[in-house]
């Protein structure tokens, strides 16, 4: 079946401009997370959707960055007046339900010159 | 702030070797550990997950918690050259389900 999937898998983007980052979970999946990884680093968490609300968005960095899940399905990240150090990977994940593994997408790849 | 501490390595065994990785936590409230393996420029895969003091066993894979050392343990047997990646601790943060801390990672090379 199909996993996680994620575009665009890359994006280059000038300082100062606006991105979008698509997530689309495993079909069935009520829970959704954003994280975003920096080189030599771990996965950081961002933010959690439960169905179509934000259950928890306290990883968000500051308020340039927003999440969307309209329908309970498709996500997107949203990053604004975009800094450099926004450069990293954007990894999605899904899960069944809570206490459910979560499962990753292939990321997409955000740099910023 | 919450940590998850890794040796990040890099780790090094022949294969066939077992390969040990390990990782300590700081929150007290984290009840779930996590161990994924993620290839270079792939995304993590989890290999195994524990929530209770002791071994758990599966297949090459034992993973062992000691909730009174905050200590995590992934041992990999008869290592082969396809476990080259870099291994992830994660654990449950603050005792929520679903929010993850992980840690930085530990590369681990299998040599032939």
């Amino acid at each position: 079946g199909a996993g996680v999937s994620q575009t665009p898998s890359n994006k280059v983007t000038e300082k100062g401009k606006y991105v979008e980052l698509r997530c689309d979970p495993i079909s069935g999946h009520t829970a959704l997370y954003w994280y975003r990884q920096s080189l030599g680093q771990g996965p950081e968490f961002l933010i959690y959707f439960q169905g179509t609300g934000a259950a928890d968005d306290s990883g968000l960095p500051n308020d340039r960055f927003f999440a969307v899940r309209p329908e309970g399905s498709v996500s997107t990240l949203k990053i604004q007046r975009t800094e450099r150090g926004d450069s990293a990977v954007y990894l999605c994940a899904s899960s069944l339900g809570l206490n459910n593994e979560q499962f990753f997408g292939p990321g997409t790849r955000l740099t910023v010159l | 702030q919450k940590e998850v501490e890794q040796n990040s390595g890099p780790l090094s065994v022949p294969e066939g070797a077992i390969a040990s990785l390990n990782c300590t936590y700081s929150d007290r409230g984290s009840q779930s550990f996590f161990w994924y393996r993620q290839y270079s420029g792939k995304s993590p895969e989890l290999i195994m997950f524990i929530y209770s003091n002791g071994d758990k066993e599966d297949g090459r894979f034992t993973a062992q918690l000691n909730k009174a050392s905050q200590y995590v343990s992934l041992l990999i047997r008869d290592s082969q050259p396809s476990d080259s990646a870099t291994y992830l601790c994660a654990g449950n943060s603050g005792g929520s389900n679903y929010k993850l801390t992980f840690g930085k990672g530990t590369l681990l090379t299998v040599n032939p």
